[in-house]
């Protein structure tokens, strides 16, 4: 299977925290994604980094990616009560047809 | 303005019977996806759709059959519906020339088979 696997499963951090949450993956990819998803919702994007990046930043997002070991990094600065959520990577596979999941990180973030 | 609409949001029925959700997106965008996501949260594509034409279908039992009627609408038809069907179902698109923007979520289908 292709699907990726991220570490922690659940993670829960105090407000102002920085939380990490990685992810690993099986093959080659274009590009590697990050989604969130809020209980009862579907996934929102957040920010996609190119197989040939290293490292992306979007507001209190800082994405790294190393595809010599396969994994990629996701670090949330300054965590707020309202980023409580499950987030998940996702990889194209090479193919760009469809995106591959991870099995998520369920952060909890309280005040 | 909703990008991508799923409807209906909750659906229950008993097993056997034969059930319908229906997905459109206003974004102009190409392809369009239905994704299973079952009770450990693990997301599985079923079913890709570009421009009308079937371009991915994994591993589903053929009791599911997707219908394009246009690159703004994907549907997905669920025949005898089973016990293990109960899942939240996801609706996606995403844009060919803007692959950065990732794919836009339907906020999903909840469906209960009892």
């Amino acid at each position: 299977s292709q699907q990726g696997e991220e570490d922690p499963q659940a993670l829960s951090i105090q407000e102002g925290e920085n939380a990490t949450m990685n992810c690993s993956y099986k093959t080659s990819i274009n590009n590697l994604q990050w989604y969130r998803q809020n209980s009862g919702r579907g996934l929102v994007h957040l920010i996609l980094i190119r197989s040939n990046e290293r490292e992306k930043h979007s507001g209190r997002l800082r994405v790294t990616l190393d595809t010599s070991k396969k994994s990629s990094s996701l670090l949330i600065t300054a965590s707020r009560a309202a980023d409580t959520a499950s987030y998940f990577c996702a990889t194209d596979g090479g193919g760009g047809n469809k995106l591959t999941f991870g099995t998520g990180t369920q952060l909890k973030v309280e005040l | 303005d909703t990008a991508v609409s799923q409807t209906p949001k909750y659906l229950v029925t008993q097993m056997g019977n034969d059930k319908s959700i229906k997905c459109e997106q206003n974004l102009g965008h190409d392809t369009m996806y239905w994704y299973k996501q079952d009770s450990k949260k693990f997301l599985k594509i079923m079913f890709s759709y570009n421009n009308k034409e079937l371009i991915i279908n994994e591993t589903v039992p053929n009791r599911f059959s997707p219908k394009s009627p246009d690159k703004a609408h994907l549907n997905l038809h669920i025949n005898s519906l089973e016990l293990g069907d109960s899942a939240v179902y996801f609706c996606a698109s995403s844009s060919n020339q803007l692959v950065n923007y990732g794919y836009t979520f339907g906020s999903g289908t909840r469906l209960t088979v009892v």
